[in-house]
């Protein structure tokens, strides 16, 4: 089945612990990315991947580092957490650049963190 | 730079009457929309979207939407709607000169479908 794969589904951390939210697709996407919704604020785009390789900063990039290493995989790296960063976060994917054209993005089922 | 508005950040109806959820779009550019949806505990999954041709759009669960150009909005919109269709509504735009076509999304509108 395609999808795409996040984990874990709930984390509860505190301050400056280091924490990764992995992320894998089974589609032989090129294009993933990062969003987290917030109430009110509907999708922000963290970080997204055109390539392996190849990463670029989106709307929220603060407090956030990420890596393509190989095409399926793309986790979200939190060096330092701060409470500030409560979030429901998305990856996704798409076989387009950016899901705005013909290709869709594909969403995983996201991952709900909280700092303390 | 885009930017998209939904109109009304809840919507409460009833079983099995109209429902319309509002967006509307700024870009100086021609735009793709979209409208996502998102179910209780669950990622966003495609809904329909624009790209050419026809401005009325039908997706899937009897969702519809139209682009109107002058209005600059895609409205959702759907004659019935039932229980299951409970859920989170984004309306999305992106124009392939923003970073090969980057989506900007939404507030997003919650739908609340009451028996």
């Amino acid at each position: 089945e395609a999808q795409v794969t996040q984990n874990p589904r709930y984390l509860i951390t505190v301050t400056g612990k280091k924490l990764t939210v992995t992320c894998s697709q089974n589609m032989n996407h090129e294009y993933m990315s990062w969003y987290r919704q917030d109430p009110g604020l509907g999708l922000r785009q963290i970080y997204y991947s055109m390539n392996v390789e190849v990463t670029d900063k989106g709307d929220v990039p603060e407090g956030y580092k990420v890596s393509r290493k190989e095409k399926r995989n793309f986790p979200l790296i939190l060096e330092s957490p701060s409470p500030n960063q409560t979030s429901l976060y998305f990856c996704a994917s798409s076989l387009g650049k950016g899901g705005g054209g013909y290709s869709p993005l594909h969403f995983g089922n996201g991952t709900r963190l909280t700092v303390t | 730079a885009q930017s998209v508005t939904q109109l009304d950040s809840q919507v409460p109806v009833f079983e099995e009457a109209p429902v319309e959820l509002r967006c509307n779009y700024s870009s100086s550019v021609s735009v793709y929309l979209f409208w996502y949806v998102q179910y209780p505990n669950q990622g966003l999954q495609l809904l329909l979207k624009y790209l050419s041709g026809s401005t009325l759009v039908k997706g899937i669960n009897g969702f519809e939407a139209e682009f109107n150009k002058s209005q600059t909005s895609f409205h959702l919109r759907k004659p019935s709607v039932h229980i299951s269709d409970t859920a989170e509504y984004f309306c999305a735009v992106s124009d392939l000169s923003n970073q090969g076509g980057k989506l900007i999304f939404g507030q997003g509108t919650e739908l609340s479908v009451k028996p």
